[in-house]
């Protein structure tokens, strides 16, 4: 199977600023028949499912703010919110498709400073 | 709209099994593959396998293989996954998450269904 690891577990940002939270993955997502990342990041908020974010490294599912996006390639990944916002506290999770099972990292929780 | 609404809550004790069910509404059943996803209290999330709702065929995670089975009644559009054998490590929420065309990535969950393993 493979590993999904995130850095770090938990992240305090202030209101407005810049939250980077990274993904790695034991080995390569990246499908040599596409040149896709099969990365996508998802957002859970206390007592809800998991919400789509972003998709293929980098594509924003419909609906999710700009402020939203998603890096990287191969083995490792990033998503980054660019101004923080109170609605955005949750805990966020790299899930990878490339093989089944699908896997996930363990999860970072993004809190307000 | 796309709605997943689960069955309700369970409590077992160890050693039973347990079945929930997932029903959806709002597109075509038969034509988006259905995952289960598990969520233990605090945790991360886990896959336990997938359904093909159209030809009824599954695919389990290796480590559940024996124990999980998954099965769909098109009449109603509904997915079952049934859980056998439990232990106190199977308490969780589970999830039914419908597995998107093209990236295949879960665009849409069910509420979750928490199941409690106690003596």
């Amino acid at each position: 199977d493979i590993v999904m690891t995130q850095s770090p577990d938990s992240l305090a940002v202030s209101l407005g600023e810049r939250a980077t939270i990274n993904c790695k993955s034991s080995q390569s997502v990246l499908h040599s028949s596409n040149n896709r990342n099969y990365l996508a990041w998802y957002q859970q908020k206390p007592g809800q499912p998991p919400k789509l974010l972003i998709y293929w490294a980098s594509t924003r599912e419909s609906g999710v703010p700009d402020r939203f996006s998603g890096s990287g390639s191969g083995t490792d990944f990033t998503l980054t919110i660019s101004s923080l916002q109170a609605e955005d506290v949750a805990v966020y999770y790299c899930q990878q498709y490339y093989n089944t099972p699908y896997t996930f990292g363990q999860g970072t929780k993004l809190e307000i400073k | 709209q796309v709605q997943l609404v689960q069955s309700g809550a369970e409590v077992r004790k160890p050693g039973a099994s347990v079945k929930i069910s997932c029903k959806a509404s709002g597109y075509t059943f038969t034509s988006y593959y259905m995952h289960w996803v598990r969520q233990a209290p605090g945790q991360g999330l886990e896959c336990l396998g997938i359904i093909n709702p159209s030809a009824g065929s599954t695919s389990y995670t290796q480590r559940f293989k024996g124990r999980v089975t998954m099965t769909r009644d098109t009449s109603t559009s509904t997915v079952y996954m049934e859980l056998s054998s439990l232990t106190s490590e199977d308490t969780a929420v589970y999830y039914c998450a419908r597995r998107a065309t093209g990236a295949q990535v879960f665009d849409y969950w069910g509420q979750g269904t928490l199941v409690t393993v106690s003596s």
